[in-house]
């Protein structure tokens, strides 16, 4: 079975500043991570997605995440934020073996201030 | 191509009743995966279908069906109705081969049990 924990119910921040949020999972498989991002009234968008290889993705819009085996770790993070950010962020995990059921953390509401 | 569509986007129904929500996939998608998203439990996967058959089911009481018809559209139905049941329910529908992994949800259908 898998979990994921993301850290930070909420994380405000003023815009052009740099942001992580924080998610770690537990597994005993194999799992691919996935970033998903909601803005209001609207279904979730995958944002960036880690499966193998080099442990640093990017997203089009400039964020990226580090993927670290070692402490389960798949934290997020832009360096200058915009408004248009401002949003809810799940982390996922999904079985690399298995069929399409992703496991979501609670989410993080990022609110970015002028 | 289109995106995944879900009808009705707004619903309000009454304790008791019942409900069936529609999903349309993007065009060539045969997997159908259905999520639940409350303020309480967040998001939590409900089931997933593909070439009308039911392969992976969360754990949720058996009031929560589902079908896949020939041309992958999908419904969900939940029977009897509770309180509870008051959630944003999204549908995602995820490509047979290559990208596999990757899930694209619709906008959801916001229910009200009143």
């Amino acid at each position: 079975a898998q979990s994921v924990t993301q850290l930070d119910s909420q994380v405000p921040v003023f815009e052009e500043a740099p942001v992580e949020l924080r998610c770690n999972y537990s597994s005993s498989v194999s799992v691919y991570l996935f970033w998903y991002v909601q803005y209001p009234n609207q279904g979730l968008q995958l944002l960036l997605k880690y499966l193998s290889g080099s442990t640093l993705v990017e997203s089009i819009n400039g964020f990226e995440a580090e993927f670290n085996k070692s402490q389960t770790s798949f934290h997020l993070r832009k360096p200058s934020v915009h408004i248009s950010d401002t949003a809810e962020y799940f982390c996922a995990v999904k079985a690399s073996g298995g069929y399409n059921k992703l496991i979501f953390g609670a989410g993080t509401r990022l609110a970015v201030h002028p | 191509k289109a995106g995944v569509t879900q009808t009705p986007r707004y619903l309000i129904k009454t304790r008791g009743q019942q409900v069936t929500l529609s999903c349309s996939p993007i065009s060539g998608h045969r997997s159908v995966s259905w999520y639940q998203q409350t303020p309480g439990q967040g998001l939590q996967f409900l089931f997933e279908y593909f070439s009308e058959t039911q392969r992976n089911k969360g754990n949720f009481p058996g009031r929560f069906s589902g079908r896949q018809f020939s041309n992958s559209r999908s419904e969900m139905n939940v029977s009897t109705l509770e309180l509870g049941d008051s959630a944003l329910y999204l549908c995602a529908s995820s490509p047979d081969s290559g990208r596999a992994y990757e899930q694209y949800f619709g906008p959801g259908t916001r229910l009200t049990v009143t």
